[in-house]
């Protein structure tokens, strides 16, 4: 079955430094694969995504991924976090290759200091 | 030129109640999803409309659970004989049937409570 997997509850991070959110997947075939945030009191807004074809693909608000068929991993990084960055992270693979329902990950909570 | 929305955004109720949550898609998304988010895990999916056709119900976790849309328009989400266990929040999206996968945009959710 699919399933994706966060291993960082909780990363702090300064403000200025770089980035990486690990997210892992299990799917049999090739996987949709996406990064949500989910600000206080906001709706999920939808970052990036990968379907096909380039393996770094680029998001809004300065974000990145980078999808690793042989490691089954597509980590979300940013060069340079902002406070307004402080947010829930989650990573997500489509259910079905009609896309019809996403299996998200538990999250990862960032915090920035300063 | 709204987002989707949903109501009402909070809700207590006592175990045993139903409860009836609400969902409007953007206009024009003929695709409406429900997720339910409970607490420090990820979204869950529960169901999806497609236009006129049979729904997913694949993730409904019992038949206390159930969901209605008319069209592509509102879709209402409805819990029976509320548990405990019922407390999340209930996050509804929408996306436009375009192409293998479509963008789906959350609404701002519904906080449930069981008491």
């Amino acid at each position: 079955a699919q399933s994706v997997t966060q291993p960082d509850i909780h990363i702090t991070v300064s403000e200025g430094a770089s980035l990486e959110l690990r997210c892992n997947y299990s799917y049999g075939a090739t996987p949709y694969l996406f990064w949500y945030v989910q600000s206080p009191g906001q709706g999920l807004q939808l970052l990036l995504k990968y379907f096909s074809g380039d393996t770094l693909v680029q998001g809004i608000k300065g974000f990145e991924a980078e999808f690793k068929r042989s490691q089954s991993s597509f980590n979300l990084r940013k060069p340079s976090v902002h406070w307004s960055d402080a947010a829930e992270y989650f990573c997500a693979v489509a259910a079905n290759q009609a896309g019809t329902a996403l299996i998200f990950g538990k999250g990862t909570t960032l915090s920035v200091s300063s | 030129g709204a987002g989707v929305s949903q109501s009402p955004s909070n809700k207590v109720t006592e175990k045993g109640k139903d409860v009836e949550l609400r969902c409007d898609p953007i206009s024009g998304h003929t695709a409406l999803y429900w997720y339910r988010q409970r607490l420090g895990q990820g979204l869950e999916f529960l169901i999806y409309f497609q236009g006129n056709s049979a729904p997913d119900k694949s993730g409904l976790p019992s038949d206390r659970f159930s969901a209605e849309r008319t069209g592509e328009s509102v879709s209402t989400l409805t819990i029976q004989r509320t548990q405990q266990e019922d407390s999340a929040v209930y996050l509804c999206a929408s996306s436009i049937q375009d192409g293998p996968f479509r963008d789906q945009y959350f609404g701002p959710g519904t906080r449930l409570l069981v008491l």
